[in-house]
């Protein structure tokens, strides 16, 4: 699986948004962006991924550019909540491929 | 959606006891599990898979004859960690594969082992 990059930590204003980046510029073509994030003391959480279009739900949304190198999670209205580590994995997309979870970034969501 | 139930989420055991963690995903069948560790301030490192069945497969580093894992059904994995010492002393997670249409994973709430 491709290898990822992300800022260490960040901070944010709650109600703000959030916008995390995460580059992955040896992604191949059948490789998916995947988001969990991890709140302290508990299991990661599925956020969200894409493959090469914008990707929107109820938590967030994906944007991945052009060329796929590069990707960036959006937390439309961070709330205190969001506080936790954000991963950002590539796989492939397929049954039984493990993650590989990186640094990830901790995010402060600050009133 | 899908769930993962991990039990026991906290426990704290003798030096040279072994304990058992259990991972059943509660609403869906998982043929594959995973098993992760995790120290504290560092990020999820895969220990093993985990296949309905079968052996499960160790990643480089991990003693397989001291964290040992079943995957009996179709429902429940367990990670035995045996003879325990302090060293293991971790946040150990459990994810299921399945349950969601996208391959993505569904991950148990993780058990705080301490070994004093």
């Amino acid at each position: 699986d491709a290898k990822t990059t992300q800022p260490p930590s960040m901070d944010c204003a709650e109600g703000r948004a959030a916008n995390l980046p995460c580059n992955h510029s040896t992604i191949s073509g059948n490789e998916y962006v995947y988001w969990y994030r991890q709140i302290h003391s508990q299991g990661p959480q599925y956020i969200i991924h894409g493959l090469k279009n914008n990707e929107t739900n109820e938590m967030a949304s994906l944007i991945i550019t052009e060329d796929r190198k590069s990707s960036t999670l959006i937390l439309p209205h961070a709330t205190l909540r969001d506080t936790a580590v954000y991963y950002c994995i590539v796989r492939v997309g397929t049954a039984g491929n493990k993650l590989t979870f990186g640094g990830g970034t901790r995010v402060l969501v600050k009133p | 959606g899908a769930v993962v139930s991990q039990h026991p989420s906290r426990v704290i055991c003798k030096s040279g006891t072994s304990v058992k963690i259990e991972c059943r995903s509660l609403d869906f069948q998982a043929t594959t599990m995973f098993w992760y560790r995790q120290f504290p301030k560092q990020s999820l490192m895969l220990m093993a898979t985990s296949n309905e069945g079968s052996k499960a497969t160790y990643e480089q580093g991990v003693e397989k004859d001291k964290f040992l894992i079943n995957h009996a059904s179709l429902t429940l994995s367990t990670l035995t960690v045996t003879s325990a010492h302090p060293e293991d002393s971790s946040f150990y997670i459990c994810s299921a594969l399945g349950g969601r249409g996208d391959y993505g994973y569904t991950f148990g709430s993780g058990t705080r082992l301490t070994v004093v």
